[in-house]
């Protein structure tokens, strides 16, 4: 089961910034938070990670809580190519090579 | 790199017929995941490979599913015999682990029709 919970649909003007939300209250402390997106009828792709510190990268940045029970994924210019379902994974460090589980997302739509 | 490559995608196939689908994995990776896509539910796991070696295929439904790496570069899944039931998009993504490396990719999956 997923140890996430992000609300299932959010909206947002283009070229604002987008703030998706998740708590994972059960964090322990050797996991990691991911975010991944699907683009409608594409593979899940994947944005970025953080595991207490905030984090950036050319997609997005990650802000994760002092108690690491929640994070927000921030889109800081949305655009139409972003509207997606966004998941949010706890995971353990390093763990490549295990499966991801996967929640119910949030179905992201970025209105012009 | 050509990412992880799917076969077919689209499949569109008769009940009770043998349904195969395809992946390569992206080159030098070494673990490998089949996952389904369903609107009830979700994303889930069928089943990976570490090393061309099945580790975890508790999530394949039944034993109508099976799935195989015989090398590194190549996985089929199996359905025989398809039910309506298996009407899923089916995922395949391969990874790379090792020290700072934490993505999985993802192909652009089999949309699969069983009528």
């Amino acid at each position: 089961d997923a140890k996430t919970t992000q609300p299932p649909s959010m909206d947002c003007a283009e070229g604002r910034a987008a703030n998706l939300p998740c708590n994972h209250s059960t964090i322990s402390g050797n996991e990691y938070v991911y975010w991944y997106r699907q683009i409608h009828s594409q593979g899940p792709q994947y944005i970025i990670h953080g595991l207490k510190n905030n984090e950036t990268n050319e997609m997005a940045s990650l802000i994760i809580t002092e108690d690491r029970k929640s994070s927000t994924l921030i889109l800081p210019h949305a655009t139409l190519r972003d509207t997606a379902v966004y998941y949010c994974i706890v995971r353990v460090a390093n763990s490549g090579n295990t499966p991801l589980v996967f929640g119910k997302g949030t179905r992201l739509s970025v209105i012009a | 790199d050509a990412g992880v490559i799917q076969s077919p995608r689209h499949e569109v196939t008769e009940m009770g017929q043998e349904v195969t689908l395809r992946c390569k994995p992206i080159s030098g990776h070494n673990s490998l995941f089949w996952y389904r896509q369903t609107m009830m539910r979700g994303l889930e796991l069928l089943i990976y490979f570490n090393n061309n070696v099945p580790i975890d295929d508790s999530g394949m439904p039944e034993d109508r599913f099976s799935a195989k790496m015989p090398n590194a570069s190549f996985s089929t899944l199996k359905i025989q015999p398809s039910e309506p039931r298996d009407s899923a998009v089916y995922f395949c993504a391969s990874s790379l682990p090792g020290r700072g490396i934490h993505e999985q990719y993802f192909g652009p999956g089999t949309r699969l029709t069983v009528t």
